[in-house]
């Protein structure tokens, strides 16, 4: 059973601090992304993955970077957060060349 | 960039009834397609998907249809239940791995008995 798990399920940040959201997965996975999900806006992507060390952006990575130092692990960084980026983050999983994506149970973010 | 327009963002259905979710994507390159649920505090997990090369899929109560040539695909459940109520979300990838995924912005599903 694949299994995405993320470093916290509630996160209050100030505004300005610098913000780290871990997400690892246990099936040897490539692809790893991070996405935010709002009200109203679905789910979008921020940052993906497809192996150690490669990043591409996705639909809003303005004011995140990403950081895949190991398979197992996708690092979302919010260099200097801010109120805008309250929200929920949900971390994704896939084999190469499977679709299926395997999200993890979301970290919701709070930035006062 | 890719766009996924999905339609409509509410549905209220009486059990058993059928329910419909059509969705339109913009990049003609787009080769996978898959219809994710989500349940009320849970995290989205993937009900059904297609691939360009195929126009219908079925599983069980549900199924996804694809037309490649309007370029929009649509998520029907028939008989539909009270454990049916969540949002849907469509998708369309848009990278030639077809792995990276854009939504829709979601479908709030509602069955009532």
């Amino acid at each position: 059973d694949v299994k995405v798990t993320q470093s916290s399920r509630y996160l209050v940040k100030r505004t300005g601090e610098k913000v780290f959201l871990e997400c690892v997965q246990d099936m040897d996975h490539e692809n790893m992304f991070w996405y935010r999900q709002d009200p109203g806006l679905g789910l979008r992507l921020i940052y993906f993955s497809y192996d150690v060390k490669m990043k591409e952006k996705g639909d809003i990575p303005e004011g995140y970077s990403v950081s895949r130092e190991k398979k197992e692990r996708f690092s979302l960084i919010l260099e200097s957060a801010s109120t805008n980026q309250t929200s929920m983050y949900l971390c994704a999983s896939s084999l190469m060349g499977q679709g299926e994506q395997y999200f993890g149970p979301g970290t919701r973010l709070t930035v006062t | 960039g890719e766009n996924v327009e999905q339609h409509p963002s509410t549905l209220s259905v009486q059990e058993g009834d059928s329910a419909v979710i059509k969705c339109t994507y913009s990049d003609s390159a787009s080769n996978y397609f898959p219809w994710y649920k989500q349940e009320l505090g849970k995290r989205p997990q993937l009900i059904i998907d297609i691939r360009s090369n195929v126009g219908e899929k079925k599983d069980q109560r549900i199924a996804v249809t694809l037309n490649k040539t309007a370029k929009h695909f649509s998520l029907h459940i028939t008989e539909t239940q009270p454990e049916d109520s969540a949002v849907y979300f469509c998708a369309a990838s848009f990278n030639q791995a077809g792995t990276a995924l854009i939504f829709g912005k979601g479908t709030t599903l509602s069955v009532s008995s």
